[in-house]
């Protein structure tokens, strides 16, 4: 099984609604990632999550809170999220951080902020 | 930033290779070469990478010139299906070496 599964594929939320995203594998990698991606644009790293410790936050606004519970699961909790925040959240897993690896990615959850 | 440089698009015609080419001039020692590539509105998907050598599997074939300052990403028989966005990234080994992806290049497959 090679599949990154995210949840929900698509949300809609006001600039006052709390939500999160979720992310699963099963695949026994250690090492996870959040991504944002805006139309046109390629994904840019926002967090990476290694061994369910956060390794990386790229400078991300805190509205934005990660979550790592357990190794097979990534969550991203959003809260007084902005209209320009809207844009396709994607998660992927590896089985490592360092060396050579693949990150596999999940089909991504569409947000618009309202 | 984005260590790679691009062709922001190519075409190819179906059944044809596709010779996709990549500029990393700054390359350094330990740093792989990495191709990913975007159907749209999918999550990127991993195609191949390499360090020094050329590298096949089944998707495509990857060639590295020997002073490694360039790369081509060859798709020997390119379907309707491999029209995409082809991104090459330059990714350091070490433990902090994230996928920092380019602009890519939109590949369109024709009939």
């Amino acid at each position: 099984d090679t599949e990154v599964t995210q949840t929900p594929k698509h949300l809609v939320m006001g600039m006052t609604n709390k939500k999160s995203l979720k992310c699963e594998q099963h695949m026994g990698h250690r090492a996870m990632y959040w991504y944002k991606q805006k139309a046109k644009k390629p994904p840019e790293l926002m967090f990476v999550y290694s061994y369910e410790k956060l390794s990386i936050n790229e400078s991300v606004p805190s509205r934005f809170s990660p979550e790592c519970p357990n190794s097979s699961l990534l969550n991203l909790h959003l809260h007084a999220l902005q209209p320009e925040d809207s844009a396709l959240y994607l998660c992927a897993s590896s089985h490592q951080t360092s060396g050579a690896y693949e990150q596999y990615f999940g089909p991504g959850t569409r947000l618009t902020v309202t | 930033d984005a260590k790679t440089t691009q062709p922001p698009s190519m075409d190819c015609a179906e059944g044809r290779a596709a010779n996709l080419p990549c500029n990393h001039s700054t390359i350094s020692g330990n740093e792989y070469v990495y191709w990913y590539r975007q159907i749209h509105s999918q999550g990127p998907q991993y195609i191949i990478h390499g360090l020094k050598n050329n590298e096949t599997n089944e998707m495509a074939s990857l060639i590295i010139t020997e002073d490694r300052k360039s790369s081509t990403l060859i798709l020997p028989h390119a379907t309707l299906r491999d029209t995409a966005v082809y991104y090459c990234i330059v990714r350091d080994g070490g433990s902090q070496g994230n996928l920092i992806f380019g602009k890519g290049t939109k590949l369109s497959v024709k009939p």
